[in-house]
């Protein structure tokens, strides 16, 4: 069965670093979607993607971040100058049609800033 | 922020017992409600996407029902096994489609 795929699985970075997290979603997915979850808090959803260009995206989600895809296949997201409250699990998710559609979820990545 | 709740935090069932645990959501801008199943240092995985008020949604020995008037649903685990221990994450969908979760109800089955 197709899998959204994240790497690295683990990212440690000295705070004020950027850091580039990757996915490669889904293949026929066309929306892709960036959440987090801090330690002990609930996952908070931060953008989505579709055609290129960002759809809707959370208050979280501020000048610091952003998103692109820049090929055919992979789908980052770039922290452009850590903080250490930026620590928490990220999830890249995927999903064929917006709406009533179930979202597919990576094994998630790990940052931790240092 | 969107209230999105979950009761309980955590419960324990032992083998072959039911169980069912609660989302409650808002009641406006409903779009649609998710469930998924999250098992440790797995990803989550979709269990149900709901939409209209008075659905129920059937796979395997899981279920949810879903009541939009009154902002809640229901997940039932029937006949638990140790296989169903993982955390149900709900999730509310407004009608600009961004997803708001709940934190989650962990279930430990006991054999």
């Amino acid at each position: 069965e197709p899998e959204v795929t994240q790497t690295p699985s683990h990212q440690v970075t000295q705070m004020g670093q950027e850091v580039i997290l990757r996915c490669v979603p889904i293949s026929n997915h066309l929306y892709f979607y960036w959440y987090r979850q801090i330690l002990g808090q609930k996952v908070e959803f931060l953008v989505s993607f579709y055609n290129n260009e960002i759809s809707e995206k959370s208050e979280i989600f501020d000048d610091q971040f952003s998103v692109e895809r820049p090929d055919g296949s992979n789908f980052t997201l770039k922290i452009r100058s850590t903080k250490l409250e930026d620590s928490a699990m990220y999830f890249c998710a995927s999903s064929r049609l917006q709406g009533d559609q179930p979202q597919h979820f990576g094994d998630g990545t790990r940052l931790s800033i240092l | 922020i969107l209230n999105v709740e979950q009761s309980p935090q955590s419960l324990h069932v032992q083998e072959g017992d039911s169980t069912n645990f609660t989302c409650s959501f808002p009641s406006s801008n409903f779009y649609a409600l998710h469930w998924y199943r999250w098992e440790t240092a797995k990803s989550p995985e979709a269990l149900f996407v709901m939409t209209l008020n008075g659905d129920e949604k059937k796979k395997g020995r899981i279920s949810a029902t879903l009541n939009t008037k009154e902002g809640y649903s229901y997940l039932y685990i029937k006949g638990s096994q140790p296989e169903d221990s993982a955390t149900y994450l709900c999730a509310f969908q407004s009608n600009d489609y961004k997803l708001s979760f709940g934190a989650g109800t962990t279930v430990t089955v006991r054999a």
